[in-house]
């Protein structure tokens, strides 16, 4: 089945630095989503990238889709402590009825 | 704005006892999914509907099964609960089923 890997698992930065993960499927997709998942809460929609080459930015964040619509990243620029959280992309492969959670990054940053 | 409101948020059972789990999804959306998150870990899918039509299935034990009524709620039955079903179970509903995904508070299981 399809599976959708990211990485790093953890990272931690020192506030100010800039932030990357990267996400993998193991097949095309059809659209990629990006969640933030605070600790004790529920993943929370940032965004979805449906175009092959599709550069999307929000504020310090910027999300790109692969060429080969088979994997994403997601940038943050200057991290700051209201970052921290775990940010998980999902898949959806073509005529998938549902997008499958990559195993997400967890970020801390230290102030 | 209206949210995916689960009930309960927290929840104790006993092994081999039954829970029932329940979502109500945001008012129009028309596709429903349910999610198992364990400690650590990412959120694994077990079921979605479209229209009240079951369309997707993923790791959900047969001891599970679930139904979204003529009023779009949905409910998760879980039965001869084990300890390994304890869990925070997500909830989440869309307007379509390439939209993105709004997420309930979840319900936290414990098994004991």
């Amino acid at each position: 089945g399809q599976q959708v890997m990211q990485i790093p698992q953890y990272q931690h930065v020192q506030e100010g630095e800039d932030f990357t993960t990267y996400c993998n499927s193991s097949t095309t997709l059809s659209n990629i989503q990006w969640y933030k998942q605070r600790p004790g809460g529920h993943p929370v929609f940032l965004i979805q990238l449906v175009k092959s080459g599709e550069v999307k930015k929000q504020k310090r964040l910027t999300f790109q889709f692969g060429e080969a619509k088979k994997n994403s990243s997601l940038h943050i620029t200057a991290t700051q402590t209201t970052d921290v959280g775990t940010y998980f992309c999902a898949g959806r492969a073509t005529n998938a009825g549902k997008s499958t959670f990559g195993d997400g990054t967890t970020l801390t940053v230290k102030p | 704005a209206a949210g995916v409101i689960q009930s309960p948020r927290h929840l104790i059972k006993e092994k081999r006892e039954t829970a029932t789990l329940k979502c109500y999804p945001i008012p129009r959306h028309d596709t429903v999914y349910w999610y198992q998150q364990g400690p650590g870990q990412d959120p694994q899918f077990l079921i979605s509907f479209y229209e009240k039509m079951q369309s997707d299935k993923g790791s959900i034990p047969d001891r599970f099964s679930a139904q979204q009524f003529s009023d779009y709620h949905s409910e998760l039955n879980m039965s001869s609960l084990e300890l390994g079903d304890s869990a925070l179970y997500f909830c989440a509903s869309s307007l379509g089923q390439g939209r993105g995904y709004t997420f309930g508070s979840g319900t936290r299981l414990t098994v004991v």
